[in-house]
């Protein structure tokens, strides 16, 4: 297991409301990084936080924001939900200033937008 | 052009068999790269980095051509618990990890 843990694990919303995702880091991982991955697709970059703040942004629009707490756990917020939002939700974390760049993924999200 | 785009698949290969996937990359820049593995609606997981050198972990094998950018991952003696979908994932420095659509390999007894 790597450490990394997500709540919740499954979710249902309608179109329209507000949903808010969470990690837990693992231990020593100062970096988390949100994804969303689509069935049949590879996971896409939403943003990363690093030190409680935003490094670094995909293709998604303002209402995908995220926060990162002092204990490195983080959170991500979606707004007025769209049915194409309907996808697993990773987070990873990993720590910058190690020579590796590996990252660890939790289990991820799975949010279903009716 | 996608940044990351891999063999579509799926590959469908009986035990012991040998099976390469290939995925080429289109930012020269791209500095680190790796291959993730990820069962069925289950989260991705780190199979092996990827290095210029070439590395080997038991029956599996990474190349990286960087002239070519491309990358490859040769797995000897499939088991049928190899069977999964298949990430190439590269990083770009001070950016952020992309990760190709994946390949599926399906083992069969």
């Amino acid at each position: 297991e790597t450490g990394v843990t997500q709540s919740p694990t499954h979710l249902i919303k309608t179109r329209g409301q507000q949903v808010t995702l969470r990690c837990s880091s693992q231990s020593g991982h100062n970096t988390v990084s949100w994804y969303q991955q689509a069935l049949g697709q590879g996971p896409q970059f939403i943003f990363q936080y690093y030190r409680e703040e935003e490094n670094g942004r995909g293709n998604f629009p303002p209402r995908f924001s995220g926060l990162q707490f002092p204990n490195y756990s983080s959170e991500l917020n979606v707004n007025a939900l769209e049915l194409d939002d309907s996808a697993l939700y990773l987070c990873a974390s990993s720590s910058k200033g190690l020579s590796s760049y590996e990252q660890y993924f939790g289990p991820g999200t799975r949010l279903t937008v009716t | 052009r996608k940044e990351v785009e891999q063999d579509p698949g799926p590959f469908n290969v009986p035990e012991g068999a040998t099976v390469a996937f290939n995925c080429t990359y289109s930012n020269s820049a791209s500095q680190s790269f790796f291959w993730y593995r990820q069962d069925c609606r289950k989260e991705p997981k780190l199979l092996m980095s990827v290095y210029s050198s070439g590395n080997e972990d038991g029956r599996f094998t990474a190349q990286l051509n960087r002239a070519s950018q491309y990358i490859s991952l040769l797995i000897r003696d499939s088991k049928l618990s190899d069977s999964a979908t298949y990430l190439c994932v590269l990083y770009n420095y001070g950016q952020n990890f992309v990760f190709g659509p994946g390949t599926r390999l399906s083992v069969l007894p």
